[in-house]
């Protein structure tokens, strides 16, 4: 099992400029999340989806970031036009049905300037 | 505001000495959670336990809960220079539902 994967690694991005950061979960898995880790803030829950449906996306910042899951081994977080504040380590983490522990990715560092 | 708060922020020991941290929570939840991160990696998830659980153990791990106090303690025994790592608690606090919210952890750090 590979784990939960993201892409890129790292990206570095000038301001203004479309960003895509992309997730594959754990085959079987049905739950997935995108999550935000800043020193400031900590973790922060952006959106989850269960079986490719997105259920509670209130953590998304602003109409700036948006979020696919177009079936149920890939999803895209995307932010449009990106600024300097967006600059994180966003994660992807997925979780199968009737258990609660997530299996999180690497994480994708993201660098606005 | 942060649904967990883990305590102390910061943790410096000796190996071999136990390591303990704490975790508060504000509502009432259906599970809390702990995960390890290391520098520059993801979350890996460590132990769940359970509202009507009171204690887990995993290998040199030991979890309690008081849902009383609100209140969750991580230990870890005979710590490991491997077990330098941020700790996280996330509470689980809607029934049915797997969203977790997480602590600003506690950056635990073993001596050798």
């Amino acid at each position: 099992d590979a784990g939960v994967i993201q892409s890129p690694r790292h990206e570095v991005t000038e301001m203004g400029q479309e960003v895509t950061l992309r997730c594959k979960p754990i085959s079987g898995h049905n739950s997935l999340f995108w999550y935000r880790q800043t020193m400031m803030r900590g973790l922060e829950l952006l959106i989850y989806f269960n079986n490719n449906v997105p259920i509670d996306d209130s953590g998304m910042p602003e109409d700036r970031f948006s979020a696919k899951m177009p079936n149920a081994s890939f999803s895209t977080l995307k932010i449009q036009p990106s600024e300097p504040r967006d600059s994180a380590v966003y994660f992807c983490a997925s979780t199968p049905r009737g258990t609660y522990g997530y299996t999180f990715g690497s994480g994708t560092r993201l660098t606005v300037v | 505001s942060q649904q967990g708060e883990e305590d102390p922020q910061a943790l410096s020991i000796q190996e071999g000495e136990n390591a303990t941290m704490n975790c508060s929570y504000k509502t009432s939840i259906n599970n809390l959670q702990w995960y390890r991160q290391n520098s520059g990696r993801g979350l890996v998830h460590l132990i769940l336990i359970r509202s009507n659980e009171r204690e887990k153990h995993s290998g040199r791990l030991r979890v309690t809960l008081d849902t009383s106090k609100k209140s969750s303690s991580l230990l870890i025994t005979a710590s490991r220079a491997a077990d330098t790592a941020s700790y996280f608690c996330a509470t689980n606090i809607i029934q049915g539902a797997q969203k977790l919210v997480f602590g600003q952890g506690t950056r635990l750090t073993i001596n050798p």
